[in-house]
């Protein structure tokens, strides 16, 4: 069975970072894409970003780009968000999901909370 | 960027019933879409695939259909347990992008 655990999220001051990690299992995760999905409180689901299986191709959001890094280490079968200059509007959980098409499963989430 | 636009926001039914769900793409995503299925406090869960595939698991009362920019997912007769609020996305191009969501509601 897949799972997905995600963690590091936490209250973050605006300017600030933070650093998402998920924990995968239950798959050989050499083998798929990985995606970063967040959902702000109430609203809908936004992608994030994705990065190919031997991290070699990566692509973001584009108010995401430049200040969050999406990467993976397949010996530790984990994959990373690091954030910086976060935002208000950067508030959110981030779900890790398995994938990068229309990707499944998704991991429970890790709330990201930026605010003074 | 792919905007996909989901009607209506709000669908009010009863138990029984049939439901039809909307997602309208700003440009053609051939049959690359999905639907998924998200419950207060879950995350959310993959139910369609490639436009009209059913995810494992998914149970056969859930049907998808559409190619280019228009689809639909139809619930053939609603379940306590589908009352819940449903995205589509696109895997046509980058960024992936998700409908504004569909609210399913109990009449």
């Amino acid at each position: 069975e897949v799972h997905l655990v995600e963690s590091g999220g936490g209250l973050v001051q605006p300017g600030g970072s933070l650093r998402l990690s998920c924990a995968a299992s239950g798959f050989t995760f050499t083998s798929y894409w990985m995606t970063w999905v967040r959902q702000a409180p109430g609203k809908g689901l936004e992608w994030v970003a994705s990065i190919k299986e031997d991290g070699s191709e990566k692509y973001y959001l584009d108010s995401v780009k430049g200040r969050f890094t999406i990467s993976r280490d397949n010996a530790k079968n984990s994959l990373d968000l690091q954030m910086n200059s976060l935002r208000a509007e950067d508030t959110a959980v981030y779900f890790c999901v398995k994938g990068g098409g229309s990707p499944s499963p998704w991991g429970q989430g890790a709330l990201v909370t930026v605010s003074s | 960027e792919i905007v996909l636009t989901q009607s209506p926001a709000t669908l009010s039914l009863s138990p029984g019933e049939r439901a039809t769900l909307s997602c309208r793409a700003s440009q053609s995503v051939s049959s690359y879409l999905a639907w998924y299925q998200q419950k207060p406090g879950q995350a959310p869960r993959l139910l369609i695939y490639d436009a009209s595939n059913r995810a494992t698991g998914t149970p056969a009362r859930f049907s998808g259909s559409g190619s280019g920019t228009d689809f639909t997912l139809t619930i053939s007769s609603l379940a306590p347990e589908d009352f819940a609020v449903y995205y589509c996305q696109q895997r046509t191009s980058w960024p992936r992008t998700f409908g504004q969501g569909t609210k399913l509601e109990i009449k």
